[in-house]
């Protein structure tokens, strides 16, 4: 069965303190990893696409990295504006997604 | 640049009333989705389209129904609402199927059932 696990569910940051939400996925045939953010009230807004092991995109605070079995989300620095929660889904055949439960992000100042 | 929009934005219904979520989309998008989001679990998809024409069925299709009116818009239905139904529904839109392309969010339709 195709399965998506984010660790932690919640993560509490101080401004500035840098930190990784982590996704790991078991899915047949892999065809991308994306992470989203999502705000209160808001639908998923897309973030990046990672294609393949080794493969790393920055925006901002934020850079995504994969692995065979996992991506990670770190971010750097980050400020009260980042606090979101963050979503990762494996791309399967067919365009069809596979959503992890998420990752609650706060960040005091 | 509107995206992708979804009406109503929030519906309160009883049980066994029927229902249904319009979704459209300016992208000129070929494929379409709709998902459901509970506490807890990820987004899982209920229905998706292809293309123009076309609908298949996602993870939990059980007691809904879709409608691919023309490109822009895909319709959900609920024939008879249950309260397990409650949730917050969402519709995306994506470029080709099968060229990976990142799917599009609106902002979803929070629908209770009591």
């Amino acid at each position: 069965e195709d399965q998506v696990t984010q660790s932690p569910e919640a993560l509490r940051l101080q401004e500035g303190e840098s930190s990784s939400l982590n996704c790991s996925y078991t899915v047949s045939g892999l065809r991308g990893l994306f992470w989203y953010r999502q705000d209160p009230g808001k639908g998923p807004e897309f973030l990046f696409t990672l294609y393949s092991a080794g493969e790393e995109k920055e925006k901002e605070r934020l850079k995504a990295t994969l692995t065979k079995k996992e991506s990670f989300l770190h971010i750097t620095a980050p400020k009260p504006e980042d606090s979101a929660t963050y979503l990762c889904a494996a791309s399967l055949y067919g365009n069809k997604l596979v959503f992890g439960a998420g990752t609650i992000l706060r960040v005091k100042s | 640049n509107a995206g992708v929009t979804q009406t109503p934005k929030f519906q309160v219904l009883k049980t066994g009333q029927s229902m249904t979520l319009q979704c459209a989309q300016d992208m000129n998008h070929n494929s379409m989705y709709w998902y459901r989001q509970d506490p807890g679990m990820g987004l899982r998809l209920i229905y998706y389209s292809a293309s123009e024409g076309t609908t298949d069925k996602g993870e939990v299709p059980n007691g809904y129904n879709v409608s691919r009116l023309n490109k822009r818009e895909f319709s959900l239905r609920l024939e008879s609402a249950a309260p397990s139904q409650t949730s917050v529904y969402f519709c995306a839109s994506s470029g080709r199927t099968g060229n990976n392309q990142p799917q599009h969010f609106g902002d979803g339709t929070r629908l209770s059932i009591l």
